[in-house]
Parts: structure tokens; C-alpha cells; sequence
């Protein structure tokens, strides 16, 4: 059973730009939540989806941006890139938004410049 | 609003010790809890929850965990340590009660196991 794949592993922009994350989750799953990783703030929750839904919130601008297909993978977009967006980008996915473990994938790391 | 503390940004301890990683947490209705383990470069590998009966639970690679109520904490533990368990490790939180899958994390811990 293949896991959580997240495109791309890599990805390094300007700042100014936007960038479009995506996430496929496990097959079955339906919830989808992303979190942001930084060495100083450690991980953050920006959204979680279920059923095409967003359910949840995390307090990040409106630069951050998310939506979740009808085969359950998500896309997360932030426009206007700023330094401080750099970051490990983590999705994770559970069989139903009542699931208690989520399953991560290996993320995306994003480097602004 | 859920938090959780991690106490220490780094544990050591030789290998063949025992090893425990501390964890509190704080949440206003039931918890579901959780270790994750995370590898250089890699995202996060589910070890343990908690999710109602046992305090002890056990998990993946001869991990496990203590839950106490009272106290509110969720310390991993392992009796022999092994040098591949070094690894940033954390603990999450979850309210049963909130409807959300959302986790909460703490800030983690990296666990250094000496030969």
C-alpha cells in the first residue's frame, strides 16, 4: 500500500513568487491536514480538509491557501512568497476526520530566495 | 486551546540504557495522544497513541508510552536504547471532543544514542 506522496521534494523560488504543494494521500483516505515545519517554530497546523471541505484553520495569513480534490488529494498554495515561508511543507492523511492516527509523508522543502 | 511541552531539546543516553523522552500536555476536553519519530530529511513516523484504556501503551520498535491523567503527561520510554533510535522525536495532542483531526505538536526532542 503506497503512503503519502508529496510533490515536489524540493522546490526553491524567489520571493515574490507563488508556489502550488501537492499531496495524493494514502488510497482510502479522505482527511488530508498540512503542517509547516521550522526550526524555530517547530510544526504548525495551516489546514485540514475532509470530503472537499476545509474543516480547520491555523492562524497563518491569507497567503497560505489550500483545496482538496474529489480523489481526496490536496494542493496548498502560497502567493507572495516571503523568506520566512521557507520551510518543510508535511501533509499527512487518515481514513476519516474521526481516524486517530494521521500517516505523514516526506514533505516538501521550500526554499525562498 | 491544546499545547504541548516538551521539557528537553535534547536527551543522551548510551546505549543498552534505558531512554525516556518527557512530554506534558494540556487540552480541555478528552486527549488522544501520540509520539511521532522523525528522521533527518524525512517526515514523521507514527510510534504510539493513547487513546483510552491502558495507561502503558505500547507502540513500534519496542517503544512505549505511560499515560497519566493526573499529572498530565505522556513520557516515551524504551528499556535498551539502540544507536539507530536517534531521532527527533514528538509528541502530539489531539482533542477527541473538538471534531478536528487537527494535531498539536510540541516543539520535539532529539534523542542521541552513544555507542
Amino acid at each position: 500500500k503506497a503512503g503519502v506522496t508529496q510533490t515536489p521534494r524540493y522546490l526553491i523560488k524567489t520571493r515574490g513568487q507563488q508556489v502550488t504543494l501537492s499531496c495524493s494521500p494514502i488510497s482510502g483516505h479522505r482527511s488530508v491536514s498540512w503542517y509547516q515545519q521550522t526550526p524555530g517554530q517547530g510544526l504548525q497546523f495551516l489546514f485540514e480538509y475532509f470530503s472537499e471541505t476545509q474543516r480547520n484553520k491555523g492562524n497563518f495569513p491569507g497567503r497560505f491557501s489550500g483545496r482538496q480534490f474529489s480523489n481526496s488529494r490536496s494542493e496548498m498554495n502560497v502567493s507572495t512568497l516571503e523568506l520566512g515561508d521557507s520551510a518543510l511543507y508535511l501533509c499527512a492523511s487518515s481514513f476519516s476526520d474521526r481516524d486517530t492516527e494521521a500517516f505523514f509523508g516526506q514533505g516538501t522543502r521550500l526554499t525562498v530566495v | 486551546a491544546q499545547s504541548v511541552a516538551q521539557p528537553e531539546d535534547q536527551v543522551n543516553v548510551a546505549e543498552g540504557n534505558p531512554l525516556t523522552v518527557k512530554c506534558t500536555y494540556s487540552v480541555s476536553g478528552n486527549p488522544y495522544l501520540f509520539w511521532y519519530v522523525q528522521y533527518p530529511n524525512r517526515g514523521l513516523q507514527f510510534l504510539l497513541k493513547y487513546i483510552t484504556g491502558d495507561n502503558l501503551v505500547k507502540g513500534s520498535y519496542g517503544f512505549e508510552a505511560e499515560f497519566n491523567k493526573s499529572q498530565t503527561s505522556f513520557h516515551l520510554k524504551k528499556p535498551s536504547a539502540l544507536v539507530s533510535d536517534s531521532a527527533l522525536y514528538f509528541c502530539a495532542v489531539r482533542d477527541r471532543n473538538s471534531g478536528y483531526s487537527t494535531l498539536t505538536f510540541g516543539k520535539g526532542t532529539m534523542l542521541l544514542v552513544s555507542p
